[in-house]
């Protein structure tokens, strides 16, 4: 089985600009979960998504935006870009519910705003 | 709200024994998990613990106390490959979704 697709893997755009990020789950996995990653600061959580619902919302403003598709592919989208915003996007899949499920990540999008 | 506290570095020594502590704070709790992530990498799973106890995989063992709100990651006969870092992760049954800890870098020496 195939792991979980993050694209692209680096990207760079300037501050005010927006950006797609795209993530295709693990077969079969019904659940997409996204993180932020930043030197020292760890995982914030984005946001996580269950069959095109998203079920969750981390602390971010609303300039974060996601969606998931029929197929559980999932999109993450990132408006008025922000030094700040510099960070490695991490997707997350897991196969449904579970709350005791774990969490298979793909490798990131690593994103510079200049 | 939720917070957890692990130590930012640890350096251990080739075939040594190293423990890394995670303490939380969270209201209503799934269980503790921990990640690893190589630098460049993707995180992956290492354990979970939903009860109290201590959860044993190969060189990995896993512990739990939740009267004491604290877990603690055992890594065995280091070897350098596991030069990484460590993120211990709880659910609560509240939010639902996976709040990690900053991350704890572990440097192995020769």
């Amino acid at each position: 089985k195939a792991g979980v697709t993050q694209t692209p893997r680096y990207l760079i755009k300037t501050r005010g600009q927006q950006v797609t990020l795209s993530c295709s789950p693990i077969s079969g996995h019904r659940s997409v979960s996204w993180y932020q990653q930043t030197p020292g600061q760890g995982l914030q959580f984005l946001f996580e998504y269950f069959s095109e619902t998203q079920r969750n919302k981390g602390n971010f403003p609303g300039r974060f935006s996601g969606r998931q598709f029929s197929n559980s592919r999932s999109e993450m989208n990132v408006s008025t870009l922000e030094l700040g915003d510099s960070a490695l996007y991490l997707c997350a899949s897991s196969p449904g519910e579970g709350l005791r499920e774990k969490l298979f990540f793909g490798s990131g999008t690593q994103l510079s705003v200049l | 709200g939720q917070s957890l506290e692990q130590p930012s570095e640890v350096t251990a020594v080739e075939g040594a024994i190293v423990q890394i502590n995670c303490t939380y704070q969270t209201s209503g709790f799934y269980g503790l998990s921990w990640y690893q992530q190589h630098d460049g990498g993707a995180p992956t799973f290492l354990s979970y613990n939903g009860l109290d106890g201590l959860e044993e995989t190969g060189r990995f063992s896993s512990f739990l106390s939740r009267s004491d709100s604290y877990g603690y990651l055992l890594l065995q006969e280091l070897q350098m490959k596991d030069s990484a870092s460590y993120f211990c992760a709880v659910r609560n049954t509240g939010r639902r979704a996976l709040t990690f800890g900053s991350g704890t870098r572990l440097q192995v020496q020769p």
